[in-house]
Formats: C-alpha cells, structure tokens, sequence
C-alpha cells in the first residue's frame, strides 16, 4: 500500500526558509522511473508544480521559483525534503507530495499526500 | 513555457453529460492526464496517457485528445462527481510538469 505524508510548520515569517518533509511507504526512490514532487496550492487557486526528484537524483524545479528551491531525498528513510527560501506571505498554500511512476515516460501522479497547510506571515 | 488553458466552470444537469476541455499546443503530441479534486481532498488520478482509467475509476469517465484540445467527458453525471478537475501534462523541453488552472464542474 502507497501512502506519502508530508509535514512541516504550519506558521513561518516572510523572509524565513520552510522545510517540508514527505515521509512515504510502499515504494522506493531506488526503483528505476520512480520519482516524487512537491505540488502547492494556495487558498482557491490552481494546482502548482514546484519540484520534483528523480530515483537517479536528478532534479527539476519551477522556473519562476528554482533560486528558492532545492528538493533532496533520503533513500534510506523513505523521505524527500524541500527547501524554499526567503518565503513570502504569497507562498501561503497547501503544500503536496505525489509518486510518480514514468517507465514509459510519461509524467502523471498516481499517488498523493494529504497536504500540509502553511502559512506566511507578514 | 508550456501552458494548458482550462474553463473556470462548467455546469451539468444530473444524468446528463459534461465535458471538460484543456487546451495547449500541439496538445495531441503530449500525454494528458486529470485530475479530480473535491473539497478540502486531496487531487485523485482519474486518467492518464489521455484515455486510461486507474483502478477504482468508472467507465463513466473518458478521455480524449486531438489537436489543440484534450477533453475530459463525464457521462451520466452524479452528484458525486461535482469537484474541482484539473488537467496536467509535461513539457518536454523543459522537463516540467504543468497543470490546467482547473474547472470547477457544478452538478445543478
């Protein structure tokens, strides 16, 4: 059974650096095509993709965001970190782990954490 | 960078059918999935590669994609299926994933 579960601070200060933790079950980031990324969404908007790490620890980030992000994984614990620096209240969103599986190459999300709420105060 | 342009909204009398569009260029040469997303949930995976439904989600959605346009039709509609959808693909140039800015689909 897959399940993917994200934690964090629910609170952070403009200018702070929030680090989020998704803790997963049921696969492994060792496993060729597997990969995860982190998806926000803030308060009735649209889905936003921010980052995402591969099982061969390459890594993409968001254009407009890639000076504040870094994403990392730590295979042995089951566990992928994002870093954004310099937050702002406009970062305020829920915040999401999804799995994917691309051994065809194709990018969906067939797995997804419950969401950490986080919210910037000015 | 690639964009994929959704309706804000779309409305459907129960039992009948909506259709949900998500236009990009040259849409048809990238795979397409969607997302449905009810509120305070997490999004679900209700296609991928355009047409294909995982385990768990009635035939009652479909898929397709042609040209410019990808469309999420749901036939039948139920009151279980009002949500928020939201298409997603990927942009090979960049590497980058790329969500639809979502449609909120309201059975009256």
């Amino acid at each position: 059974q897959v399940t993917l579960k994200e934690s964090g601070p629910a609170l952070v200060k403009s200018t702070q650096t929030l680090t989020l933790t998704c803790t997963f079950s049921g696969f492994s980031l060792n496993t060729g095509a597997m990969c995860l990324s982190w998806v926000r969404q803030p308060p009735g908007k649209a889905l936003e993709w921010l980052a995402m790490i591969h099982w061969d620890d390459d890594k993409y980030y968001r254009t407009s965001l890639e000076s504040r992000l870094t994403i990392s994984k730590e295979t042995s614990k089951n566990q992928v970190t994002l870093t954004m620096t310099d937050m702002d209240p406009e970062d305020t969103a829920t915040y999401y782990c999804a799995r994917s599986f691309v051994p065809t190459g194709t990018f969906f999300f067939d797995y997804w954490g419950q969401g950490t709420q986080v919210t910037v105060s000015s | 960078s690639y964009e994929l342009t959704q309706p804000p909204s779309v409305s459907v009398s129960p039992g009948q059918t909506a259709s949900i569009t998500c236009s990009g260029d040259k849409l048809e040469d990238k795979d397409v999935s969607w997302y449905q997303q009810k509120a305070g949930q997490s999004p679900v995976l209700v296609l991928y590669q355009d047409v294909k439904r995982p385990s768990g989600i009635p035939d009652r959605l479909s898929g397709s994609n042609s040209g410019n346009t990808a469309t999420l039709t749901i036939s039948g509609t139920q009151a279980m299926d009002e949500a928020d959808y939201y298409c997603q693909s990927w942009d090979t140039n960049t590497a980058h994933v790329v969500f639809g800015g979502g449609t909120r689909l309201t059975v009256l």
